[in-house]
């Protein structure tokens, strides 16, 4: 059965800083990979994914990803972060039979 | 152009009441999923409808949960009889082609929070 953990609910970074969030994942399979992006009262956005091909993805809103089958991981990144980007981040890998399932989240916090 | 819709927004009913909650899928999408988001936790699946066809309702938490999509378009969720602990987020998601094709992503709606007195 597939599975991801975030860890880390809640990360606070200052405006400029690097973005660090943290996904690691159990799969049987090769696993598709995802990060969404839910602002207050709106639904999932989805940031990127990982299908198998290059294990370094891009994103929207200059986030990326890096698939690491050895350290079983897709931890998210953004270079400098934007008071914008204040927002819960959700992990999800496909399960066998399509659905997705989703880490916990983390809630990343932008310091002015 | 038109994203998935969900509606109401917000809902509110006393334990005991029925609801249903509405998903618009986009257009022509084959594939709908259904998720229940609890306060502080990730979404997590319901129920699936390839067009018309429930495939899978494995998530579902009681016979109170009931789901159609009886034209493959429009989707209800409905339950019955409702209880404190069915108060979340209600989310719907639709997908262009079938589940199992990965390069198909889920498209979600904005969800409908329910809240049970």
């Amino acid at each position: 059965a597939q599975s991801v953990t975030q860890l880390g609910s809640h990360v606070s970074v200052s405006e400029g800083a690097l973005v660090l969030l943290r996904c690691n994942y159990s799969s049987s399979v090769p696993p598709y990979l995802f990060w969404y992006v839910q602002y207050p009262n709106q639904g999932l956005q989805l940031l990127l994914k990982y299908t198998s091909a290059a294990t370094l993805v891009k994103g929207i809103n200059g986030f990326e990803a890096e698939f690491k089958k050895s350290e079983t991981s897709f931890h998210l990144t953004k270079p400098s972060a934007h008071m914008s980007d204040a927002a819960e981040y959700f992990c999800a890998v496909k399960g066998s039979q399509g659905n997705l399932i989703f880490g916990k989240g983390t809630k990343l916090s932008v310091k002015p | 152009g038109a994203g998935v819709s969900q509606s109401p927004r917000y809902k509110v009913a006393k334990r005991g009441q029925d609801v249903a909650l509405r998903c618009d899928p986009i257009s022509g999408h084959v594939s709908l999923f259904w998720y229940q988001q609890a306060l502080g936790q990730g979404p997590e699946f319901l129920t699936y409808f390839q067009n018309e066809a429930q495939l899978d309702k494995s998530g579902l938490p009681s016979d109170r949960f009931f789901a159609e999509r009886p034209e493959g378009s429009v989707s209800t969720l409905k339950i019955q009889r409702t209880q404190q602990e069915d108060s979340a987020v209600y989310l719907c998601a639709s997908s262009l082609g079938g589940r199992l094709i990965s390069s198909y992503e889920q498209y979600f709606g904005p969800g409908t929070r329910l809240t049970v007195t």
